[in-house]
This record gives structure tokens, C-alpha cells and sequence, in this order.
């Protein structure tokens, strides 16, 4: 079963328009990633937020964490037609290390030029 | 560096055959993962080894599947005999742990059909 659940499933935005996609997982967490995956390609890796930080950014991207509501939320700025791809997010429950992420469903993103 | 190198990219087999799919992950990185990925199940993981020991294979379907890591620079994912709801994109993904956590970085995938 999937550990995260992202929502929405699919999200359609202008243009220059924030988009926000949220992260709901069930046990306890080391971290938590955020992937994107293009059609067709593998998923790359965009942001980690470790279980006692709360908020995180790089570039256009902002992450938030709520270790008591066991949820996140991705949050693109400025959205550009490049950023239309499905995100995922993954969590690390493990506990030494070098053990498997978990992932979400996925929420696809189009962003309309 | 070249990333994680999969083949084949894109496979189109008969029912019953054997398919064999091979990863080649980023040099240095010490945990290979392979990943199954359909629009019914979503992405997930089959296997993953660490320092080319097997830990945990829970995610394998059946015993159709099996997968091995001879050495640091190589693994194989076979399936035999193939059944058409084999039809997927396997991922192979490798990392290495750090201070900071373990992330993965992801082959482009070979697509899978099997007819």
C-alpha cells in the first residue's frame, strides 16, 4: 500500500500561477522528498525536508512539513509551462539508513501557456 | 556522470518469454532499487540491495520475478516466464546515504509490453 497520498491527483493552472500540491503519509518519518517526473522519463529528485524542520525552499519551490497532521505540501511559485509534469512525494521511515523511500500516487500538474 | 543507465529502454516481448532487464547505477553509490510502475498500482518498489546484498524483496510479485546484483556496477531484473500484466515501466534507481538522507536518483526506465 502507498505510504503517501498526494493531493490533488490532477491540477490545472495558468501560467505564472502558484501551485500547490499536498502530502498525506501514516507512520513516522525520517524525511520527506518531493519528486517530479516528465512523460516518459524517470523521476528526479527536488527537495528533502527532514522530520524536525518545518518549512524549506530552493528556488521557485517551497516545502512544508507537519509531522503532528503527518503531512506536506509542495508549493511552485510562478508556475511555467516546464513545470507541467506529475510530482510525487516519498517519505524515509527507515531507521539505519540505505532503506528503501515509499512513494506517493502522484499529482499531475499541467500548467496552460 | 552519466546516471543511471538502464536497457533496454523499450521491450516488446510475447507472453511466455524470458525478459531481462539490466541497470548499471551511478558509480560510488552503495543501494539499487528497482521500481514497477502502472496507472493502476502507481510506482512501486519489487527489490532493493545494499553493498549488492539482496534486503528486502517483499515487493517481488512471484517467484516469476527475481533479481540479482553480481557487483557494484550491475543488475539484472529478470522475469520468466513473462504474462501480459507484466506490462509496465521498471525504474532502476541507485543513492548513497548521507547526512542529509537518502536520495534517489532514477534510470530513464524500460518500458515493457508484453503481448
Amino acid at each position: 500500500s502507498q505510504q503517501g497520498e498526494e493531493d490533488p491527483q490532477a491540477l490545472s493552472i495558468q501560467e505564472g500561477e502558484n501551485a500547490t500540491m499536498n502530502c498525506s503519509y501514516k507512520t513516522s518519518i525520517n524525511n520527506l522528498q518531493w519528486y517530479r517526473q516528465n512523460s516518459g522519463r524517470g523521476l528526479v529528485h527536488l527537495i528533502l525536508i527532514r522530520s524536525n524542520e518545518r518549512e524549506k525552499h530552493s528556488g521557485r519551490l517551497r516545502v512544508t512539513l507537519d509531522t503532528s497532521k503527518k503531512s506536506s505540501s509542495l508549493l511552485i511559485t510562478a508556475s511555467r509551462a516546464a513545470d507541467t509534469a506529475s510530482y510525487f512525494c516519498a517519505t524515509d521511515a527507515s531507521s539505519s539508513g540505505n532503506e528503501k523511500l515509499t512513494f506517493g500516487t502522484g499529482t499531475r500538474l499541467t500548467i496552460i501557456p | 556522470d552519466a546516471g543511471v543507465i538502464q536497457s533496454p529502454r523499450h521491450e516488446v516481448t510475447e507472453m511466455g518469454q524470458e525478459v531481462t532487464l539490466r541497470c548499471k547505477p551511478i558509480s560510488g553509490h552503495n543501494s539499487l532499487f528497482w521500481y514497477r510502475q502502472t496507472m493502476m498500482r502507481g510506482l512501486e518498489l519489487l527489490i532493493y540491495f545494499n553493498n549488492n546484498v539482496p534486503i528486502d524483496d517483499s515487493g517481488m510479485p512471484e517467484d516469476r520475478f527475481s533479481a540479482k546484483m553480481p557487483n557494484a556496477s550491475f543488475s539484472t531484473l529478470k522475469i520468466q516466464p513473462s504474462e501480459p500484466r507484466d506490462s509496465a515501466v521498471y525504474f532502476c534507481a541507485s543513492s548513497i546515504w548521507d547526512i542529509i538522507g537518502n536520495t534517489i536518483y532514477f534510470g530513464e526506465g524500460s518500458w515493457l509490453t508484453v503481448v
